[in-house]
């Protein structure tokens, strides 16, 4: 199967630090990886599209200097939040899309939590 | 303009009993519709998936139907188990970005 790792699973920072959130996949190559930002009980919004080895793309209201995207190998995406504040708080979630074989699916990670006190 | 309508927003179904959601999408460049199932504080995870060309595909009690016309596509889970309540998500893909519905808390009583 194809498995997408998130690390950390929860983080609590406070407000004004940059917190770093990696996407990893495990068992396969992703060109493309996606990161995504849930609230509670609401659907998930894509923030960017991670390519690796070029930049990312951002959605539109998306701070790309507050949400720092580098995709530097074929396996790893990070998302950096800078100068995190309260509004912050949310679940991100990965995913990343297996392109062997000309595949189409996209894995999404496990998500990570984060608190900005 | 949201171009994923889902429904219901909940649903409750009897345990062995059928589960119904329901989407709806405006843009004809989608070419790829799947559904995802979510656990509350993990992320989704990919249940069954359909192109525009099939109507109707089936992974053991997941079938997708599929109206081109219509721009509709639905998702049954046949036989539902308590084990199946999570909340579901479909999404429509173009140009390998994905567009998802507002999701579907379903509810399976024993």
């Amino acid at each position: 199967g194809a498995v997408v790792s998130q690390h950390p699973s929860w983080v609590i920072c406070k407000s004004g630090t940059s917190v770093k959130i990696e996407c990893r996949s495990l068992d396969f190559q992703a060109t493309t990886m996606f990161w995504y930002r849930q609230f509670p009980k609401q659907s998930l919004m894509l923030m960017a599209t991670s390519n690796e080895g070029s930049k990312a793309t951002y959605e539109q209201g998306v701070e790309k200097d507050k949400f720092l995207i580098n995709h530097a190998s074929l396996t790893l995406s990070t998302l950096t939040v800078t100068s995190a504040h309260p509004e912050d708080s949310s679940f991100y979630i990965c995913s990343a899309r297996d392109s062997r074989g000309g595949g189409y699916e996209q894995y999404f990670g496990p998500g990570t939590r984060l608190t900005v006190t | 303009q949201q171009q994923v309508k889902q429904s219901p927003q909940s649903l409750i179904v009897q345990k062995g009993g059928i589960s119904i959601i329901n989407c709806a999408y405006e843009n004809t460049a989608f070419d790829y519709f799947p559904w995802y199932q979510q656990f509350p504080g993990k992320g989704p995870a990919l249940l069954i998936a359909i192109r525009p060309d099939v109507s109707e595909k089936k992974e053991g009690r997941f079938t997708i139907s599929f109206n081109k016309s219509a721009k509709q596509f639905s998702l049954h889970i046949m036989d539902s188990q308590p084990g199946d309540s999570a909340t579901y998500f479909c999404a429509a893909r173009r140009a390998g970005k994905s567009t998802f519905g507002d999701g579907t808390t379903l509810t399976v009583k024993p």
